[in-house]
């Protein structure tokens, strides 16, 4: 199995300021179609997760723009570009390139 | 919009075989374009991909689970299901189903999760 690697594993972000969480592959998540599937999920407190990103970079449907995916092969960053008390909540990352899909530790953010 | 619900019994016994449905709403488990997926998350823990099913019955499982494994479909019902075999206490865990289009592995909508606890 692809094993996903976050850090750090929890970050206070004070509202209005930037917050960055990195995800490593054990492999490289880039298919023989040219696509690299890795996706992002946002889980916040009591609910199931929700996607945010999907193929690196792509927002998924109604996803605000301060949050941004980035990365390629085996190294991935997902940026929130000022974050608000509605982004708390644990983010995943989790690749789908080869079954079984698996999801990184997740990343607890708070607000100071 | 479509919505998924997961239900069942919420204690089950060790060495006993846990069994939860997905009621899809607002939508056909029938459509070609999708499969129907469990996963789940132990209390406090990280996300585990159990399997996924297409209408027509074809399936794929987690190898981690898969001896213990069944996931079946009720197009009629317009519902799926999980059956997982000896359990014991590791496998307490909050159980999602879930949808993800053919061609890529993306979650999306989930239920909203049932608990389910192994105890005697």
């Amino acid at each position: 199995d692809i094993v996903m690697t976050q850090t750090p594993l929890s970050l206070s972000v004070t509202p209005g300021q930037p917050a960055s969480i990195s995800c490593k592959s054990s492999q490289s998540l880039l298919h023989s179609d040219g696509k690299t599937y890795l996706y992002w999920y946002l889980q916040k407190p009591g609910q199931s997760p929700q996607l945010l990103v999907y193929e690196v970079s792509s927002r998924f449907s109604g996803v605000p723009d301060r949050f941004s995916g980035s990365g390629s092969g085996t190294d991935f960053t997902l940026k929130i570009s000022r974050v608000g008390a509605e982004d708390v909540g644990v983010y995943y990352c989790m690749q789908g390139v080869h079954l079984p899909p698996t999801f990184g530790q997740g990343s607890k953010l708070e607000i100071k | 919009q479509l919505q998924l619900q997961e239900s069942g019994p919420g204690l089950v016994k060790p060495s006993e075989t846990l069994s939860l449905t997905c009621t899809v709403s607002g939508g056909s488990i029938s459509s070609s374009n999708y499969y129907w997926d469990w996963i789940r998350q132990p209390p406090g823990k990280g996300l585990e991909w159990i399997g996924s099913i297409y209408y027509s019955g074809i399936t794929f499982y987690n190898p981690s689970l898969k001896s213990r494994v069944t996931i079946s479909v009720d197009t009629s019902k317009n519902q799926f299901s999980l059956k997982l075999s000896s359990v014991t206490a590791t496998d307490t865990a909050v159980y999602y189903c879930a949808r993800h289009p053919s061609a890529v592995l993306r979650f999306d909508p989930w239920g909203q999760g049932t608990l389910v606890t192994v105890s005697s």
